[in-house]
């Protein structure tokens, strides 16, 4: 059974710095991965998706990395902003096309 | 066109009581998604509709569970005898077909049963 976790569960860390947000999963059979964002009251934004074969993908000041056969990807934001501060859950789409989540890490970035 | 709206945005009920929870689609957006998220936790799936038909069921939690899709649009989730463990976040998302990697998720009904 394909799990999905994020650590860590919660982040603090001042404007301006770079961070990386860590998301491993327990099968290395995905389809893609995808990271997202959640605001408060707000539904679930997509950031970025890796499709198994790929190994990372940019989009501005995030950088989603993806090594299947250890089961980790990483997203890597780059100069934190306070904008930032979100949940960042990450999701594998298993073998049965399923989305599995992990629970996210809750970044809170301070002016 | 607008996004995913769900309704209500919140809703506090007592055990034992029914809820109905509602979910707008992305106008011409044939599948659509439900999701529990509990405290601290991942999202779970519970249903998928591709039209009116709902091909996988397999992660509704009992049959207190039900949900349906007229006119391949609107969606309601409904739990009878709501219990405690009910509480979460219920999202909804959809996408233009089943197999598109991007979904589009609505706001979340938090659901608090007392």
């Amino acid at each position: 059974k394909q799990e999905v976790t994020q650590i860590p569960a919660a982040l603090s860390v001042p404007e301006g710095e770079n961070l990386v947000l860590n998301c491993s999963f327990t099968d290395s059979a995905i389809y893609n991965l995808q990271w997202f964002r959640q605001d408060p009251g707000k539904g679930l934004t997509s950031l970025l998706l890796i499709q198994s074969s790929q190994r990372e993908q940019t989009s501005g000041r995030l950088n989603a990395s993806l090594d299947k056969s250890s089961g980790r990807s990483t997203l890597y934001i780059a100069a934190s902003q306070p904008g930032d501060s979100a949940t960042y859950l990450c999701a594998v789409r298993d073998s049965n096309y399923q989305l599995i989540w992990g629970a996210g890490t809750k970044l809170i970035i301070k002016p | 066109g607008a996004g995913v709206s769900q309704s209500p945005s919140n809703k506090v009920t007592e055990k034992g009581k029914d809820v109905e929870l509602r979910c707008d689609p992305i106008s011409g957006h044939t599948a659509l998604y439900w999701y529990r998220q509990s405290l601290g936790q991942g999202l779970e799936f519970l249903i998928y509709f591709q039209g009116n038909s709902a091909p996988d069921k397999s992660g509704l939690p009992s049959d207190r569970f039900s949900a349906e899709r007229t006119g391949g649009s609107v969606s309601t989730l409904t739990i009878q005898r709501t219990q405690q463990e009910d509480s979460a976040v219920y999202l909804c998302a959809s996408s233009f077909w089943a197999s598109q990697e991007t979904q589009y998720f609505g706001p979340g009904t938090r659901l608090l049963v007392l």
